[in-house]
């Protein structure tokens, strides 16, 4: 079936750098794309979000990046800090009949950010 | 404060004996919805519910239940608890704006069970 993955099971930052972290998505039936961030014993965190009709979108300090041709979802971090160590997981909003839409998420991506 | 607050946040139980993990939530969210997280299994869908008295059945709903006769809370219930459903789980809502869901899920803080 389709599904939303991520490429990276764990990412190493050094503090300063820009983190970059990947998912591939299959629904051609998703019409918008979040990131959460999961900071180790709490719930996700929304960080940002993007619309099928979007290629880029730009928060404080993050960029989302969607490439609709290849299926692929971007999320960039810049100047990473100690506080973005988390897991990140993308998510897809499938469309249903409901109007809802149905949240599939991926495995996570582990964001450790060394000194 | 908004927010999603569950209860309780840690449990260890036994097989078979019944538990309820209560969820609350104070933005008036239409939709609540309950997961589990696994390791490597990323979040998964237990039960929704759309609306008070509209729940439905989301990905792994087996040996759960779940009730909203409330538009705040949505409960979450293990009739018989098997070790198979030890997991780390959460509440979350959402808002219906414009005659869509938006993409902003609010969750709670998670609740570890433990079943022996």
């Amino acid at each position: 079936g389709e599904s939303v993955g991520l490429h990276l099971p764990t990412l190493s930052v050094q503090e300063g750098d820009n983190s970059i972290i990947n998912c591939a998505y299959s629904n051609s039936a998703s019409d918008y794309f979040i990131w959460y961030k999961q900071e180790s014993g709490k719930g996700p965190q929304f960080i940002i979000d993007i619309r099928s009709n979007m290629d880029k979108r730009q928060g404080q300090r993050v960029t989302v990046l969607l490439n609709k041709t290849v299926k692929h979802l971007s999320l960039q971090i810049a100047a990473t800090q100690p506080g973005d160590s988390a897991v990140y997981f993308c998510a897809e909003n499938i469309l249903t009949t409901d109007s809802w839409g149905k949240l599939q998420f991926g495995a996570g991506t582990q964001v450790v950010v060394t000194p | 404060e908004a927010q999603v607050t569950q209860n309780p946040r840690y449990l260890i139980t036994v097989t078979g004996k019944k538990l309820t993990v209560t969820c609350s939530q104070n933005m008036n969210h239409e939709y609540m919805s309950w997961y589990r997280q696994d390791p490597g299994l990323g979040l998964r869908q237990i039960y929704y519910s759309m609306n008070v008295e509209v729940t439905d059945k989301g990905d792994v709903p087996e040996g759960y239940k779940v009730s909203r006769k409330e538009k705040r809370n949505f409960p979450l219930i293990l009739e018989s608890p098997s070790p198979n459903q030890t997991s780390l789980y959460f509440c979350a809502s959402r808002l219906f704006v414009g005659g869509r869901g938006t993409g902003e899920l609010f969750f709670g803080e998670g609740s570890r069970l433990t079943v022996l």
